[in-house]
């Protein structure tokens, strides 16, 4: 099973949707999940984290935690067509006295005007 | 510096050459990471330095590589021979353990074009 999944998409919506990106991960020992965003030829971008269980929102992203379901979502509400961007689920693996971020591959989503 | 500096951005190198790759972390920053993407991958972690702590170099692909970082600041990715599979935009990242929501800084990265 791999660490961290994502839905590859694409996904596309039109301007002014709701745009939901989902991810599941394999790690029951992890406490810190982040969104980033990588704009096409452009190294990654960090948007969103959580820690908690439950919603958090931040303009018009919100990040969702579920650690029962090991399920982290990211919405964004009115998208823009500057929200077109692949977006990338990474998720705290603790090893050993390590910490490092795994990162799922990423799900490209199109907005239309 | 403002933000994490990589270096060269673009190398074109031959098979079976060594090349060397530059990062310079955001000052103060203790933790640096190595990852590498490969064109519609995701990120495959390589390599972790944190401190003055003996590196995670796990997910190193083979002894072909290899990772260095001098006085807690500039880290050197070194690969040797160099393979075409090899190719691959090698990106750095820190951050400071301090912050309680740490999360990643990423350099621009070097895309790495073996020939």
């Amino acid at each position: 099973q791999k660490e961290v999944e994502q839905n590859s998409g694409p996904l596309s919506v039109p301007e002014g949707a709701i745009a939901s990106l989902n991810c599941t991960y394999s790690d029951r020992g992890s406490q810190s999940f982040f969104w980033y965003r990588q704009y096409s030829g452009k190294s990654p971008e960090l948007i969103m984290s959580i820690y908690s269980n439950g919603d958090k929102e931040d303009g018009r992203f919100t990040a969702q935690l579920n650690k029962a379901s090991q399920y982290v979502s990211l919405l964004i509400r009115d998208s823009q067509p500057s929200d077109s961007a692949t977006y990338l689920c990474a998720v705290n693996i603790p090893q050993g006295g390590s910490e490092k971020l795994v990162f799922g591959k990423g799900t490209k989503l199109t907005v239309n005007p | 510096g403002a933000g994490v500096s990589q270096s060269p951005s673009n190398k074109v190198t031959e098979k079976g050459k060594d090349v060397e790759l530059r990062c310079d972390p955001i000052s103060g920053h203790t933790a640096l990471y190595w990852y590498r993407q490969s064109l519609g991958q995701g990120l495959e972690f390589l390599i972790y330095f944190q401190g003055n702590s003996a590196p995670d170099k796990s997910g190193l692909p083979s002894d072909r590589f290899s990772a260095e970082r001098t006085g807690g600041s500039v880290s050197t990715l070194t690969i040797q021979r160099t393979q075409q599979e090899d190719s691959a935009v090698y990106l750095c990242a820190s951050s400071s353990r301090e912050r309680a929501n740490y999360g990643y800084t990423f350099g621009s990265g070097t895309r790495l074009t073996v020939v």
